[in-house]
């Protein structure tokens, strides 16, 4: 079936813009997560969604990252006024959210250059 | 806070030359510890779960095993498609996120 989805795979943007990014989790999965990639670095947790449940957001980096998932299904992750050092590639996983189900299938992510 | 360490941070071997990846783990209540693969310009692609002190999972030429402070990622005659970067993740009690290691880049020369 359909892996997670992401949206664009490549986004260069200037200092100072507003950039969204999309994630669509595997069809029927509940749990919804981003994470961040720095070059050198591990995965970051950003955000996580369980349901209608309130999100998980303990891993933003700054008030200028925000995140929404509309429908329990698509998600937007949106970085205002963008810096250089928000350049990275932002990978969103989902996850089935059942008991004893803890795998976490990520997508391919989008690779943000800040100019 | 929890913490993942990863070694070595890369690894070069000769097709067939088997070898192990090494994950120590510092955490408060281990939920589950899991390995992912990842190729470049990609997502980590989900390889094993283990809960469990002891366990053990195989896949292939993988097998991955768990002890209270470490996991270990041992790849047996390694053929040049292995060669990817391999993570490791922790998941602790009452916690949804998973914690990354910076990874091992394992390159399999034929």
């Amino acid at each position: 079936g359909a892996g997670v989805s992401q949206s664009p795979s490549n986004k260069v943007t200037e200092k100072g813009k507003d950039v969204e990014l999309r994630c669509d989790p595997i069809s029927g999965h509940t749990a919804l997560y981003w994470y961040r990639q720095s070059l050198g670095q591990g995965l970051e947790f950003l955000i996580y969604f369980q349901g209608n449940s309130a999100p998980d957001k303990s891993g933003l980096p700054s008030d200028r990252f925000s995140a929404e998932r509309t429908g329990g299904s698509v998600s937007t992750l949106t970085i205002q006024r963008t810096q250089q050092e928000d350049s990275a590639v932002y990978l969103c996983a989902s996850s089935s959210g059942g008991a004893g189900s803890d795998e976490q299938y990520f997508g391919p992510g989008t690779r943000l250059t800040v100019t | 806070e929890d913490q993942v360490t990863q070694s070595p941070e890369a690894l070069r071997l000769q097709e067939g030359e088997s070898s192990s990846l090494n994950c120590s783990y510092t955490v408060s209540g281990l939920r589950g510890l899991f390995w992912y693969r990842q190729d470049p310009g990609k997502g980590p692609e989900f390889l094993f779960t283990l809960y469990s002190a002891g366990e053990e999972k195989e896949k292939e030429r993988l097998k991955a095993t768990l002890t209270k402070k470490e996991s270990f990622l041992h790849i047996t005659a390694p053929k040049p498609e292995d060669s990817a970067t391999y993570l490791c993740a922790v998941r602790t009690f009452g916690n949804e996120k998973l914690t990354f290691g910076t990874g091992t880049r394992l390159t399999i020369i034929p």
